[in-house]
């Protein structure tokens, strides 16, 4: 299995709901992201998870809350959020990025989210 | 930290046409990747590519590490070819701005 996978597709919120997205990838990696796309802009990170553990937080507002319950699952909890936070989220695993086998990361399709 | 520049950043082909995507870094990078994002957003993996060449059907890749760029090209292109092609420094999370192509039948 090389796939990455997202749910859901689609998400439309108020700012006083809370919801979550899910990512599951089943390639034996140890490292998984977080990163946030917005219009005719490249992805930017968010959180980074190496062996189940937050590793890299890039200043992300608490709104965000990210957890990663075992080595094949990631989740970003949401909470309050505001309509600018209205993106493509994007999940993505890879191997250990100093380990031999490294070849780069590997993205899941993606979770639009709109904040109303 | 390190920069990530790709030129040009819009370009237009007719179907069948040949083109060349370039990737400049602005420090020495291990872990050079290509991505093709859809216009569903999916990114694909094309290439990973620290160094070398690779070919992978009509898409080839050649990072020169030495001299900070990579190459992207693109042979007999098609429509389905359409979208955003994104270098990126992924060990440090720093993506090019993007090529957006658009190939007309």
């Amino acid at each position: 299995d090389t796939e990455v996978t997202q749910t859901p597709k689609h998400l439309v919120m108020g700012m006083t709901n809370k919801k979550s997205l899910k990512c599951e990838q089943h390639m034996g990696h140890r490292a998984m992201y977080w990163y946030k796309q917005k219009a005719k802009k490249p992805p930017e990170l968010m959180f980074v998870y190496s062996y189940e553990k937050l590793s890299i937080n890039e200043s992300v507002p608490s709104r965000f809350s990210p957890e990663c319950p075992n080595s094949s699952l990631l989740n970003l909890h949401l909470h309050a959020l505001q309509p600018e936070d209205s993106a493509l989220y994007l999940c993505a695993s890879s191997h250990m990025s100093n380990r031999a086998r490294y070849r780069g990361q590997f993205f899941g399709p993606g979770t639009r989210l709109t904040v109303l | 930290g390190i920069q990530v520049e790709q030129s040009p950043p819009d370009l237009i082909l007719q179907e069948g046409a040949n083109s060349t995507l370039r990737c400049n870094f602005s420090d020495s990078v291990n872990n050079l990747q290509w991505f093709h994002q859809n216009p569903w957003g999916q990114l694909i993996n094309l290439f990973y590519i620290p160094s070398g060449t690779k070919q992978n059907g009509r898409l080839s890749a050649t990072t020169v590490a030495t001299e900070r760029y990579s190459l992207l090209y693109i042979s007999s292109s098609q429509t389905t070819d359409s979208g955003v092609y994104f270098c990126a420094a992924t060990q440090n999370f720093v993506f090019g701005p993007g090529t957006r192509l658009s190939v007309l039948p």
